[in-house]
């Protein structure tokens, strides 16, 4: 079991607006920053969001990211086909000492 | 362009031993904390271990600590995960990643992942 939880699929049709969660505890999220994956299918993982709500160069401004107490989410707007992969989120944990991730949502594009 | 290009995966039976290798460029690899992150087959992420820029601070997930060290040279640009006693349920994609704005090791801004290697533990 994950130490943050996602669902474990969302799906969507083109143009659609949808928002994956990830909730944890007072030691990951309440008091660390999330950061976000996206992985293509096949490929490594790749960042997403990093510090709740930045975007790295190069990452489409229809995604983005929030937090609010121990649960964090990603919106994706205007949804595309290229979209369909899994999405992780991540925040390092102060009980464990080190980084925890949620057990991923596998996103569709009908 | 910053790359990362782990080796050293295989097959190898319980109980054996194997080291990954991960080879950097396109950056001061000695400026940043680096760590090891796996996925078992169509499971999800799962981090393994981290070290500081310097080598002081490393940091082990409980499922491997006593079994798996981590090292960097970075004379070499290079990140070593050495695995001893490896179990079945060590099998998995093994990444690299370099974490950048990380203090001493701690943090989870991965940026970028090497392609992964692949470890398979069994008889």
């Amino acid at each position: 079991q994950s130490v943050l939880t996602q669902p474990p699929s969302a799906s969507g049709t083109p143009g659609q607006r949808v928002t994956i969660s990830c909730s944890g505890s007072s030691s990951n999220i309440g008091s660390n920053t999330v950061n976000w994956y996206q992985q293509l299918p096949g490929t490594a993982p790749k960042l997403l969001i990093y510090s709740n709500n930045q975007r790295p160069s190069g990452v489409p401004d229809r995604f983005s990211g929030s937090k609010s107490g121990t649960s964090a989410s990603l919106a994706i707007s205007g949804l595309q086909s290229e979209d369909e992969a899994d999405y992780y989120c991540a925040a390092w944990d102060d009980s464990l000492t080190g980084p925890v991730f949620g057990g991923g949502t596998k996103l569709t594009v009908l | 362009e910053v790359q990362l290009v782990e080796s050293g995966g295989g097959l190898v039976k319980p109980g054996g031993s194997l080291r990954l290798s991960c080879a950097a460029s396109g950056f001061t690899f000695s400026s940043y904390s680096m760590n090891w992150v796996r996925q078992t087959p169509g499971k999800g992420l799962e981090w393994v271990s981290s070290i500081s820029s310097s080598g002081s601070y490393i940091y082990y997930a409980d499922s491997v600590k006593g079994r798996f060290t981590i090292s960097r040279d970075n004379a070499k640009n290079s990140l070593y995960l050495q695995m001893n006693s490896l179990r079945a349920e060590d099998t998995a994609v093994y990444y690299c990643a370099r974490c950048s704005s990380c203090y001493n090791g701690r943090g989870v801004r991965f940026d970028p992942w090497g392609q992964g290697t692949l470890v398979t533990v069994s008889s």
